[in-house]
């Protein structure tokens, strides 16, 4: 059956450095990846998609990798602030487009 | 843009009770989704709407829940009767569909007892 894999430890950071957020997946042939940010709450809000065919994305001080050889996608935040601190989900989108989530990262980042 | 409307935020029942939630997508959003996010856990994906037809209700319950979009736009998901294992937040989301990503709104959280 799918399986959608993330970070299983709360990460933990100091102001200003990168987090890095892993998701694997397995038995799943994505055509897409997305990520959201939840809040306590709150329910999940958008950041980034990536394709395919697409390597690596940015947006601000985020970046997204897609390995579909590997079967992963990396996140990072850079120059992490305390206001980033949130619960990190990952999200593969098949190519009927329907999406599936991974059960999440919490990150806290330490000012 | 107003984002997606849930309510009501909170609701507690007693087992074997029904409740009904409802949401209004972002205008323009042809398709709406419900999920069911247990704690500790992803967003499941229970059902999801293009207009006011149904595409992919595999993981809903049918026995117990039950689901609608009139007119498709607004929509509402009923549990009759409700279980324990029902209490989890009840999260709606709409986008243009494709891929895209989704808009939720806030949810409402359902404590069964």
């Amino acid at each position: 059956s799918q399986k959608i894999e993330q970070n299983s430890e709360a990460l933990n950071i100091q102001e200003g450095k990168t987090a890095t957020l892993t998701c694997n997946y397995t038995n799943y042939s994505p055509a897409y990846l997305q990520w959201y940010r939840q809040d306590p709450g709150r329910g999940p809000v958008f950041l980034l998609l990536i394709r395919e065919n697409e390597k690596e994305k940015r947006k601000e001080r985020l970046k997204v990798t897609f390995d579909t050889t590997l079967k992963q996608s990396l996140f990072h935040i850079t120059a992490s602030q305390p206001a980033d601190s949130a619960t990190y989900l990952c999200a593969p989108q098949r190519d009927d487009y329907k999406l599936s989530f991974g059960a999440g990262t919490t990150v806290t980042v330490r000012a | 843009e107003a984002g997606v409307a849930q309510s009501p935020r909170y609701k507690i029942i007693e087992k074997r009770q029904s409740v009904a939630f409802w949401c209004n997508p972002i205008s323009g959003h042809a398709t709406l989704y419900w999920y069911q996010q247990i704690l500790g856990q992803g967003p499941k994906l229970l059902i999801q709407f293009q207009n006011n037809g149904v595409v992919d209700d595999s993981q809903l319950p049918k026995d117990r829940f039950s689901a609608e979009r009139l007119k498709g736009v607004d929509s509402t998901l009923k549990i009759q009767p409700a279980k324990l294992e029902d209490s989890a937040v009840y999260l709606c989301a709409s986008s243009f569909g494709g891929a895209r990503g989704y808009t939720f709104g806030s949810g409402t959280r359902l404590t069964v007892v």
